[in-house]
């Protein structure tokens, strides 16, 4: 199976800071790569899918970006609602896998 | 809206059966795959697997093939997550989740439903 990894586990940053998350897949998974986020207590939420396109409702502060079998989200002006985690996910090969996730905390 | 409501949480134990229920609405339900994921503070988020609603078509993960049975009522608008005998390490939330786009396995999911705690513990 695909395994994908995200960097760094844990960010420790402050409201205005801009942050790049990142995620590689073991092989390629083309554009097939969604973002999401969760904030504490509820459910995950798309944020990015075809690994640059951003859902309804997405606020333009956040953008995806591909280079080969890396994937990078980056949020910018950080907002208190965007702490909480962030999980991508490859949807080009079976089974589908989810990268174990960054937490974003306020520092 | 759409819209996918989960069963509430629920405590058993362990050789126990389960089954858990995704009620959808807001769309042809028959019209998109519907998902299941575990979430364990120890392994985060799992893909378990995807039904087809309009044939009851599964696709399993092989960590959960053969562990749970995920199937669909079309005529109810609802998805199931099913197990047998369940284990201690069956203890997770577990979230249902709709593909975004009608008709492909190709696809992320939105939205979520809110997820659903089991608890296994003699």
């Amino acid at each position: 199976e695909i395994v994908m990894t995200q960097s760094p586990a844990t960010l420790s940053v402050s409201p205005g800071d801009t942050v790049t998350l990142s995620c590689r897949a073991s092989q390629t998974v083309l554009t097939n790569l969604a973002w999401y986020q969760q904030r504490p207590g509820q459910a995950p939420r798309v944020l990015i899918y075809d690994a640059t396109t951003r859902a309804t409702g997405i606020p333009g502060r956040f953008s995806g970006s591909k280079s080969g079998i890396e994937f990078t989200l980056t949020i910018s002006s950080l907002q208190s609602a965007d702490f909480g985690v962030y999980f991508c996910q490859q949807y080009n090969d079976w089974p589908r896998t989810f990268g174990q996730g960054t937490k974003v905390e306020i520092k | 809206e759409v819209q996918l409501v989960q069963s509430g949480a629920v405590v058993k134990k362990p050789g126990e059966s389960l089954r858990i229920s995704c009620k959808a609405s807001g769309y042809t339900f028959s019209n998109n795959w519907i998902g299941w994921v575990r979430q364990t503070p120890g392994k985060g988020l799992e893909w378990m697997g995807l039904v087809w609603p309009g044939d009851s078509d599964t696709r399993y993960s092989p960590s959960f093939r053969g562990q749970v049975t995920i199937s669909a009522d079309k005529s109810i608008d609802t998805a199931y997550l099913q197990w047998s005998s369940l284990k201690a390490s069956d203890t997770a939330i577990y979230y249902c989740a709709r593909h975004a786009r009608v008709g492909t396995t190709n696809d992320w999911f939105d939205p979520w439903g809110q997820g659903t705690l089991v608890t296994v513990s003699s």
